[in-house]
């Protein structure tokens, strides 16, 4: 039983460029969660989606990211326009539904930005 | 708003000695209470977790016991291994809420 699958696992960009994030959740899963480590920091929420619906935003910056689960296919994070404090590592995390105490992580996908 | 607050790292600490992380929390309410582990290149899996006041958590030896009146979730463990040292997330859940709430992290290195 294949856990949280993101990719790529590093991603490296230039600035202005575009960032795109993927994320499989476990099987059965169907609420997806994103998180986002600063380095020296704790991971800090930035959306819940469930398939085609974006449940709670308000931790995404207001502008260039934005994120998707769409019926069929991985959930998508993507920043646009990417600057170098955009570097950080991405955490997905998926339940099977939306009181499940227990959030099952990927191994996240690293961003630099150059 | 919630948050949760652990201690500074990094702990190095050698084989077999007691490790305690203290980690405190504010929140409204009752939230829930998790440890997750992080090691090297990996992602965050959880370690154990509490629901609810004086519950205890426990998995591979580590434990840690949701104690309301000193809003604290301390992680113990009698006798470390080489193998602990990874970085240890407190993290809270509110009752009304679904978006974890991590601290900072712990680095933990385990010396033989």
């Amino acid at each position: 039983n294949a856990g949280v699958m993101q990719n790529p696992r590093h991603l490296v960009r230039r600035r202005g460029q575009e960032a795109r994030l993927r994320c499989s959740p476990m099987k059965g899963h169907s609420h997806v969660y994103w998180y986002r480590q600063l380095p020296e920091e704790g991971l800090k929420f930035m959306v819940y989606l469930q398939k085609e619906n974006i449940i709670d935003e308000s931790g995404m910056p207001k502008e260039r990211f934005s994120a998707e689960f769409p019926k069929e296919g991985p959930s998508i994070l993507r920043i646009q326009q990417v600057v170098r404090g955009d570097s950080a590592a991405y955490f997905c995390a998926s339940s099977p539904r939306r009181d499940q105490e227990t959030q099952y992580f990927g191994p996240g996908t690293r961003l630099l930005v150059l | 708003g919630d948050s949760v607050t652990q201690m500074e790292g990094p702990v190095t600490l050698s084989e077999e000695a007691f490790l305690t992380i203290n980690c405190t929390y504010t929140a409204t309410g009752y939230p829930s209470l998790f440890w997750y582990v992080q090691y090297p290149g990996e992602g965050l899996q959880l370690l154990l977790k509490a629901t609810k006041a004086d519950d205890k958590g426990s998995n591979k030896g580590f434990e840690a016991t949701y104690r309301k009146e000193t809003t604290s979730f301390h992680l113990e463990k009698g006798s470390v291994q080489v193998s602990d040292s990874a970085v240890y997330f407190c993290a809270l859940r509110s009752s009304s809420g679904y978006a974890l709430n991590f601290g900072k992290g712990t680095s933990l290195l385990v010396t033989p």
